[in-house]
């Protein structure tokens, strides 16, 4: 069974940083590309960040604008989100999900997520 | 940029036919996928590259796309559908996702 359980998210101050893991089981990591998609509260899916299965490809929403960096370790099956300059918006339940490829295919096992709160 | 536009809510009767719509220049010309995504629940993917089901997903739903607008239909709609519906694609390495419906079954 795929499994996706996301974690690292809290509760952070104004220009904080904090660091997303997800833990994959279940399928062969190192096959697929995964990414990060979140959603505001009451608000609809944004995604964020999406990497390929080796590492080759990297892509970004344009509105991150280089705070958050994606990475992943195919050696512990886990994706991570490095999230700096933590703006009061960038508050939402952030999701990891899967991808037959790093871009071009839907997501299609999705994580519970993990609720990041931005906030002074 | 490519925006994706999704009516805010669709209403549809018990055992009626729903359609939401997802309309974006020449979107028939790209992969969609569709999501349902139920309160306090992760996204679940219902259609992928238009017109496919993944594994479990009932044959109640289908997909087309075709010149400006992309198509998820629920058929025989039960109160379990009832839940938002997003849209999604790829463009230029960028994942766009629809504004999302709101889908009551009355």
């Amino acid at each position: 069974e795929v499994q996706l359980v996301e974690s690292g998210g809290g509760l952070v101050k104004p220009g904080g940083s904090l660091r997303l893991s997800c833990a994959a089981s279940g399928f062969t990591f190192s096959n697929y590309g995964m990414s990060w998609v979140r959603q505001a509260p009451g608000k609809g899916l944004e995604w964020v960040s999406s990497i390929s299965s080796s590492s080759t490809f990297i892509y970004y929403a344009d509105s991150l604008k280089g705070r958050f960096t994606i990475s992943r370790d195919n050696a512990k099956n886990s994706l991570y989100l490095q999230m700096n300059s933590l703006r009061v918006e960038d508050t939402a339940v952030y999701y990891c999900a899967r991808s037959p490829s790093s871009s071009g295919d839907g997501f299609d096992y999705w994580g519970q997520g993990t609720l990041v709160t931005v906030s002074s | 940029s490519y925006e994706l536009t999704q009516p805010l809510s669709v209403s549809v009767a018990l055992g009626q036919t729903a359609r939401i719509t997802c309309g974006a220049n020449n979107i028939g010309s790209k992969n969609v996928h569709w999501y349902q995504q139920k309160p306090g629940q992760a996204p679940v993917l219902v259609i992928y590259r238009d017109s496919n089901r993944p594994s479990g997903i009932p044959e109640r739903f289908s997909g087309s796309n075709s010149g400006n607008t992309a198509t998820l239909t629920i058929s025989r709609a039960q109160a379990g559908d009832e839940a938002g519906y997003y849209c999604q694609l790829w463009d230029s390495n960028t994942a766009l996702f629809g504004g999302g419906t709101k889908l009551t079954v009355l």
